[in-house]
């Protein structure tokens, strides 16, 4: 168990439906990082958040935001959903905000768009 | 920006023989270089990192070199076995941003 939660575990919605995925990080972790991964594919990163505010920006869609709330957790939205956005979502934290800290990931949410 | 390579997709190897995974950086900046297993139905976790100042580190049967001059590092597994299967990531950072590899996917036969 690392420590990272997130709910829900899976999600199936519609497309063009909006989605809200909820992370918790470690107790004491200031950065949220997240990912998308695809059947079968590598990871994508999406976006860092450190202490609330965003840190560093992957390949994340225009359709896609997050947040980092004073409490630390995080929420990533996806919007306009389309078929292609069904994938595995991963959130991780670490304790500081540079990259050369562990990440510790998260179970991951399953996000399937019908 | 950085580009991270890594090979093979897929390893399949006899248990109780050698695995090495290997990946190259396109940044000279890079310093800190870890390495990731993801196991089916979970998300990745640490399994041994690397950083610029040093050339190999082992811990039991991993072991994870740095050729700085040539820029990659490799991931070395002895004495595989069952529960070594999984999905492994190598990753190479700045200390700005971590850029990932896109995986290798490592098959332990009987």
């Amino acid at each position: 168990d690392s420590g990272v939660t997130q709910t829900p575990k899976h999600l199936i919605t519609a497309t063009g439906q909006r989605v809200t995925l909820r992370c918790s990080p470690r107790s004491g972790d200031l950065s949220v990082y997240w990912y998308q991964q695809s059947l079968d594919q590598g990871l994508q990163f999406l976006i860092q958040y450190y202490n609330g505010e965003e840190r560093a920006k992957g390949n994340i869609l225009e359709r896609f935001s997050a947040q980092q709330f004073p409490d630390l957790h995080s929420e990533l939205n996806l919007s306009s959903l389309e078929l292609g956005d069904s994938a595995l979502y991963f959130c991780a934290s670490s304790e500081g905000q540079g990259a050369g800290y562990e990440q510790y990931f998260g179970p991951g949410t399953r996000l399937t768009v019908t | 920006g950085e580009n991270v390579e890594q090979h093979p997709s897929t390893l399949s190897v006899q248990e109780g023989d050698s695995a090495v995974i290997k990946c190259t950086y396109s940044d000279s900046a890079s310093n800190y270089f870890p390495w990731y297993k993801q196991e089916l139905g979970k998300g990745p976790q640490l399994i041994i990192d690397i950083r610029s100042n040093v050339g190999e580190k082992k811990d039991q049967r991993i072991a994870v070199t740095l050729n700085k001059t040539a820029k990659h590092f490799s991931l070395h597994i002895t004495e595989t076995q069952p529960e070594d299967s999984a999905v492994y990531f190598c990753a190479a950072s700045n200390n700005y941003q971590l850029i990932w590899g896109a995986g290798t996917k490592l098959i332990i036969k009987p």
